[in-house]
């Protein structure tokens, strides 16, 4: 079992739309969790990033953990096209860091 | 502005070659580390270090080295290239354990 786990995709939504991009991890003692965007050839960059149970709001994005069922997830609200982008969920367990494979999420027009 | 720079950007070597990969940042962060990333595995982390002398194997370790002698620069060796080492690269730092980490913009090793 992979340590964390996100659906591949490819995920695709209408302009205006809210995204939904699910993550959930392996180990309870998991103390912090990101989100990162990767747009194609380039590197992560940090979209949010939740440390505790409920709701964490920044602009169009929402993260959502809930540590109980070992789930974090990210909504974008009002999604555009330049959302288009790999979505990498990372989880800090002890001194690693363990990144998800990444869902793909395209926005049409 | 601070930063983390890596070099080469690209770079391609033969089989049974030693290769190292640069890294450096500038923010001063204590904690460095190097993954690489194909497809269908995504990031995979291979070394990390939270200190000047100090390093760390993360997943994926056989086959590479690091040694980190200052606080701005930590250096991924390949030893003996190999065709499975083909793959992106990235370093990345954060200034405390379970901090936000920062990207390079990454090396892309091609061992042929």
């Amino acid at each position: 079992q992979k340590e964390v786990e996100q659906n591949s995709g490819p995920l695709s939504v209408p302009e205006g739309a809210i995204a939904s991009l699910n993550c959930t991890y392996s180990d309870r003692g998991s103390q912090s969790f990101f989100w990162y965007r990767q747009y194609s050839g380039k590197s992560p960059e940090l979209i949010m990033f939740i440390y505790s149970n409920g709701d964490k709001e920044d602009g169009r994005f929402t993260a959502q953990l809930n540590k109980a069922s070992q789930y974090v997830s990210l909504l974008i609200r009002d999604s555009q096209p330049s959302d288009s982008a790999t979505y990498l969920c990372a989880v800090q367990a002890g001194n690693q860091f363990y990144f998800g494979t990444g869902t793909s999420l395209t926005v049409i027009p | 502005d601070a930063e983390i720079t890596q070099s080469p950007r690209h770079k391609i070597t033969e089989t049974g070659r030693q290769v190292t990969l640069a890294c450096h940042q500038t923010w001063n962060h204590n904690n460095m580390f190097w993954y690489r990333q194909d497809l269908g595995h995504g990031l995979r982390l291979i070394h990390y270090s939270y200190g000047v002398q100090d390093t760390n194997k993360g997943e994926v370790s056989d086959g590479y080295s690091v040694s980190r002698s200052n606080t701005e620069d930590l250096p991924l060796t390949l030893e003996s290239a190999a065709s499975s080492q083909t793959s992106v690269y990235f370093c990345a730092s954060s200034p405390s354990v379970g901090n936000i980490q920062y990207f390079g913009a990454g090396t892309r090793l091609s061992v042929l």
